[in-house]
C-alpha cells in the first residue's frame, strides 16, 4: 500500500532540544510539503520542497530546517529557536492528477506528529 | 491573493439532520476546489474535489458544486451520521503545488 508515513506519533522535548520528525513517502510524488496545526486553528505552511535537493520557506518557516536529500523523504527540523514549538505537525505530498481527473494537483497526508515540548 | 474562508464552527446536529457547511474563496486564475476530512488525532484525507466550475464533487453522500459566479463551494450531505463527526477543511489549489487551507469546522453528530 501507497503512503506517507510519519514518526513518531507522539514525541516529547525538553526545551532547549532540537527534535527532528519523519517524513517517507512511497507514492513517487515530487513535491512534499510541511505543515503545522494548532488547537482550532488552520494548517500554516512551513516549508515545501518541488524536487530533490531543493525547498522553499512557508509562512512560517522560523526556527524550522529541512532536508530533502532523496524523493522519499523530507525531514523536518524543530530548532531550539523555534519560540512556540508544541503542535500537531503534519507531513503531505501533491500528485498531479491524470486528463481524465481534470489535471488538477491533489495533496495527501499523513497520520501526523504531536510534538510536545515543556 | 488566494484564500479560502469557511464558516465558523462548531457545528453540532442530530443524526440524520441535513449539513451545510459554507466554503467561499479567492483566487487568481482557475483554481480547483477541495473538502478535505480529518478524525480526531490524524490527517487530513481528500474527501472530495472539484476542478472547473458548475462541476460537482461527490463521496460517501457528501457532494460539493463549483460555483465560479458566487465564488462558494458548501459542502452538503442530507443524512449525517455519529461517524462524520470530524473538522472539514476548504481549501483551493490554482497554479502548480501551492495548496490553500481554510481554518477548518468542527461537527459533531449526536445521536
Amino acid at each position: 500500500d501507497g503512503g506517507i508515513t510519519q514518526s513518531p506519533k507522539y514525541l516529547f522535548r525538553k526545551e532547549g532540544q532540537n527534535v527532528t520528525l519523519s517524513c517517507e513517502q512511497n507514492l513517487n510524488h515530487d513535491a512534499m510539503y510541511w505543515y503545522r496545526q494548532d488547537p482550532g486553528q488552520g494548517l500554516r505552511l512551513i516549508y515545501y520542497s518541488q524536487i530533490v535537493n531543493d525547498f522553499q520557506k512557508g509562512d512560517i518557516a522560523e526556527g524550522y530546517s529541512v532536508s530533502r536529500e532523496k524523493k522519499e523523504s523530507f525531514p523536518l527540523t524543530v530548532t531550539s529557536a523555534q519560540k512556540n514549538p508544541t503542535a500537531f505537525y503534519l507531513c503531505a505530498s501533491t500528485r498531479k492528477a491524470g486528463p481524465g481527473t481534470g489535471s488538477s494537483y491533489e495533496q495527501y497526508f499523513g497520520p501526523g506528529t504531536r510534538l510536545t515540548v515543556t | 491573493g488566494n484564500s479560502v474562508t469557511q464558516m465558523e464552527g462548531p457545528v453540532t446536529l442530530s443524526e440524520e439532520a441535513f449539513l451545510t457547511i459554507n466554503c467561499t474563496y479567492t483566487a487568481t486564475g482557475y483554481p480547483s476546489l477541495f473538502w478535505y476530512v480529518q478524525y480526531p488525532g490524524e490527517g487530513l484525507q481528500l474527501l472530495l474535489k472539484a476542478t472547473k466550475a458548475d462541476d460537482k464533487g461527490s463521496n460517501k453522500g457528501f457532494e460539493a458544486t463549483y460555483r465560479k459566479e458566487t465564488t462558494s463551494f458548501h459542502l452538503e450531505k442530507g443524512s449525517v451520521q455519529v461517524s462524520d463527526s470530524a473538522v472539514y477543511f476548504c481549501a483551493l489549489n490554482t497554479y502548480g503545488n501551492q495548496f490553500y487551507f481554510g481554518t477548518g469546522t468542527s461537527l459533531t453528530v449526536i445521536p
